[in-house]
């Protein structure tokens, strides 16, 4: 069975990074078939992409970051990685992580709440 | 910046169908198939319902199913149950500069 769980700090100071870890259980993030995302949810509000990676490193960002976003992947400890950096309130949000696959995001870890506050 | 439009909300009593629809252009939903749906009840994350336009994931129920006609992309809940009360989510692949968006989100309530 196949799970994600995402780690990391629930408060971020404004203008600090953003650093979050997803770890996958049951499948190797090594298999070419999938790519590796983020996506967040702030309070009350729908879904945003955030990126992509792939376990070569190979990432996509949502250009509306404005290059803040960085992803990395970790194939020795099965996990992958965002940070984004400058961080304000409007980053505060539910943080997803997900598999890709066949253009979609199939499995879907249980999110993490960051809220950006001094 | 791509965007795709949901309805706010939409409603339907049990055993009806309803549909959802998420509109784009032929940046997006009108220039591939890429498009998915998404169900999210509150306080979970989301559970895949549809892939590439029309394709169902093991597991989901037949009474879910997707089109796409044009630059829109609907989702249609046949039979519906009080459990599909949710916020549904289409996502779409919006060309090499922008990758993917999701459209805004749609309200089911089941009266």
């Amino acid at each position: 069975q196949v799970q994600l769980r995402e780690s990391g700090p629930g408060l971020v100071r404004p203008s600090e990074t953003l650093s979050l870890t997803c770890t996958v259980s049951g499948v190797s993030i090594n298999i070419n078939d999938y790519y590796w995302g983020w996506v967040r949810q702030p309070p009350g509000k729908g879904l945003e992409w955030i990126g992509n990676v792939f376990h070569s490193g190979t990432s996509f960002y949502n250009p509306s970051l404005k290059s803040r976003g960085s992803m990395s992947a970790d194939t020795s400890n099965n996990q992958f990685s965002l940070r984004l950096t400058s961080v304000t309130a409007a980053d505060t949000a539910v943080y997803f992580c997900a598999r890709k696959v066949n253009d979609a995001f199939d499995v879907w870890g249980q999110g993490i709440m960051v809220t950006v506050s001094s | 910046q791509s965007a795709v439009t949901q309805p706010a909300s939409v409603s339907g009593s049990p055993g009806q169908s309803i549909t959802i629809s998420c509109s784009g252009t032929s940046s997006d939903i009108g220039g591939s198939d890429l498009v998915s749906w998404y169900q999210q009840h509150p306080g979970k994350a989301p559970k895949l319902l549809i892939f590439e336009g029309t394709k169902r994931p093991s597991g989901v129920s037949n009474r879910f199913s997707g089109s796409i006609s044009d630059n829109t992309a609907s989702l249609t809940i046949s039979g519906l149950q009080a459990e599909d009360e949710a916020d549904y989510y289409c996502c779409s692949f919006a060309g090499t500069d922008t990758l993917w968006v999701f459209g805004g989100g749609t309200k089911l309530t089941v009266l």
